[in-house]
C-alpha cells in the first residue's frame, strides 16, 4: 500500500524568506501524480502545485516549487519570497493509479513578519 | 457560482443519533468523495462514487453510509456504529476519478 509521510509537524519562516517543506512517499506504481495542498485557517483545500511522476522537469507556480526526486521517492516543497498569506497547513498527496488521493500528516507554516 | 456546498458548517449530535452530513456541486462532475480529518492527521477517505447509483468503500468505511441517487448529491451519513465520530468532514468532487478533485467548505461534527 503507498503511504506519504510529512516528517516536519511545524515549520516557520520570515516573511520575504524561502523556506522548504518535505514529504516521501512509498510506492511499487510507476505512473502516478503528486499533490501539494494548502489548508489555510478557513479549512478550504487549495491545490497548490502538482508533479507528474514521468516528468523530469520539476512543476513550478510563481513562487512555489518542487524538487521531485524519483529515485529516492522525495517530493518537497519550495516557497519562495514568503507571504503572510502563505500561513497555513500543507500537505503532500499522492494520487494512485485507481485514482485515490493518499495524503501525509500535513505540515503547518507560520510566516513571521 | 459553480462549486461545491456542505451545509451545515457546523453540526452537534448527541451520542448514539445517526446523522446526515450534506454535500452537493453544480460543476456537473460524476465523481464525489468524502474525507475525514483528525488533529494531526491528512484527510482519510471514507468513500467515493465514480458515477450515480454507483460508489465504493474508501480506507475507513466502518460506520459510515452513502447514496448516490443524483449527480449533484453525496450525502453521508455517520450511523451509531461510528466508534469516534468528532471530526472535520471533507467532500471534494472531480470530472473523473482521475482528475484534479476540488473541495468543499467542510463540516465540522462534535458528538456530545
Amino acid at each position: 500500500a503507498q503511504t506519504v509521510t510529512q516528517s516536519q509537524p511545524e515549520m516557520s519562516v520570515q516573511e520575504a524568506e524561502t523556506v522548504t517543506l518535505s514529504c516521501t512517499y512509498d510506492t511499487s506504481e510507476s505512473d502516478y501524480y503528486l499533490f501539494w495542498y494548502k489548508q489555510p485557517p478557513s479549512r478550504q483545500m487549495i491545490l497548490v502545485i502538482r508533479q507528474e511522476a514521468y516528468k523530469q522537469q520539476n512543476a513550478t507556480e510563481n513562487r512555489f516549487s518542487v524538487n521531485f526526486q524519483k529515485a529516492a521517492k522525495s517530493f518537497s516543497l519550495k516557497i519562495s519570497d514568503s507571504q503572510l498569506g502563505d500561513a497555513a497547513m500543507y500537505f503532500c498527496a499522492y494520487r494512485t493509479q485507481g485514482g485515490k488521493l493518499i495524503f501525509g500528516q500535513g505540515t503547518e507554516l507560520s510566516v513571521k513578519p | 457560482d459553480g462549486g461545491i456546498t456542505q451545509s451545515p458548517k457546523y453540526l452537534f449530535r448527541k451520542e448514539g443519533q445517526n446523522v446526515t452530513l450534506s454535500c452537493e456541486q453544480n460543476l456537473n462532475h460524476d465523481a464525489m468523495y468524502w474525507y475525514r480529518q483528525d488533529p494531526g492527521q491528512g484527510l482519510r477517505l471514507i468513500y467515493y462514487s465514480q458515477i450515480v447509483n454507483d460508489f465504493q468503500k474508501g480506507d475507513i468505511a466502518e460506520g459510515y453510509s452513502v447514496s448516490r441517487e443524483k449527480k449533484e448529491s453525496f450525502p453521508l451519513t455517520v450511523t451509531s456504529a461510528q466508534k469516534n465520530p468528532t471530526a472535520f468532514y471533507l467532500c471534494a468532487s472531480s470530472w473523473a476519478l482521475y482528475n484534479e478533485q476540488f473541495f468543499g467548505p467542510g463540516t465540522r461534527l462534535t458528538v456530545l
